[in-house]
């Protein structure tokens, strides 16, 4: 039981470019979503699913997109990467309420 | 609109002392609220939620609606205390947001 499984770990981008940050579950949780950490910022919602086939916007979603054709994957795309997307990007499962979260990806747009 | 406040960015303790992490919350209607942990070089994970009224590593946390607080308590820190800690909020009306604050790190010292 891998639980949540990020990829990659590390990712250097130039501005511009675009990329997508992997996210998969083995819980067959419903619930999924992405946070970027930034300090002094705590984690801020970017997008979340209630199940396959469904995505909606959270906190600061802007240049960002999701999509959920499956219950366990729910990948993150950066369209037009820009130096302020530099942060850590968590994705996380849930039941009930109680995440579970992936390692994490530290991005840094150069 | 729904919020966490964890006022503290840094709270340092000696060893054996006593901790308390604040935890401010806006939320209208019963709030559903938990701490999380995230260790250096680990996953942030669950450490306790209201509802279950548990004692996890020692910490407690009482919800105060008078006051709109959860504040994590422990009576003697360890220095395997030391890790952010982060207070969250999930949102009922919102199609069950888990809303973070900032977090607030904790550093044990012997």
């Amino acid at each position: 039981n891998a639980g949540v499984t990020q990829t990659p770990k590390f990712q250097v981008l130039k501005t511009g470019q675009s990329m997508t940050l992997q996210c998969a579950q083995d819980m067959n949780h419903e619930y999924m979503s992405w946070y970027r950490q930034d300090p002094g910022m705590g984690l801020r919602l970017i997008h979340y699913s209630v199940g396959a086939g469904i995505t909606d916007q959270g906190e600061v979603p802007n240049g960002y997109n999701v999509s959920r054709s499956t219950t366990e994957d729910f990948p993150l795309r950066l369209l037009s990467a820009a130096p302020s997307q530099t942060s850590v990007y968590f994705c996380a499962s849930r039941i009930q309420g109680v995440a579970f979260f992936g390692q994490g990806t530290r991005l840094t747009v150069v | 609109a729904q919020r966490v406040t964890q006022p503290e960015k840094l709270l340092s303790v000696f060893k054996g002392a006593p901790v308390e992490l604040k935890c401010n919350y806006s939320y209208s209607g019963s709030p559903e609220l938990f701490w999380y942990v995230q260790y250096s070089r680990q996953r942030l994970q669950l450490l306790l939620r209201h509802i279950s009224r548990e004692s996890i590593k020692g910490f407690t946390a009482d919800l105060n609606k008078g006051e709109t607080s959860f504040h994590l308590k422990k009576p003697f820190a360890q220095e395997e205390d030391s890790a952010m800690y982060y207070c969250a909020l999930r949102a009922y009306n919102q199609g069950g947001k888990l809303i973070f604050g900032q977090g607030t790190e904790l550093s044990v010292k012997p």
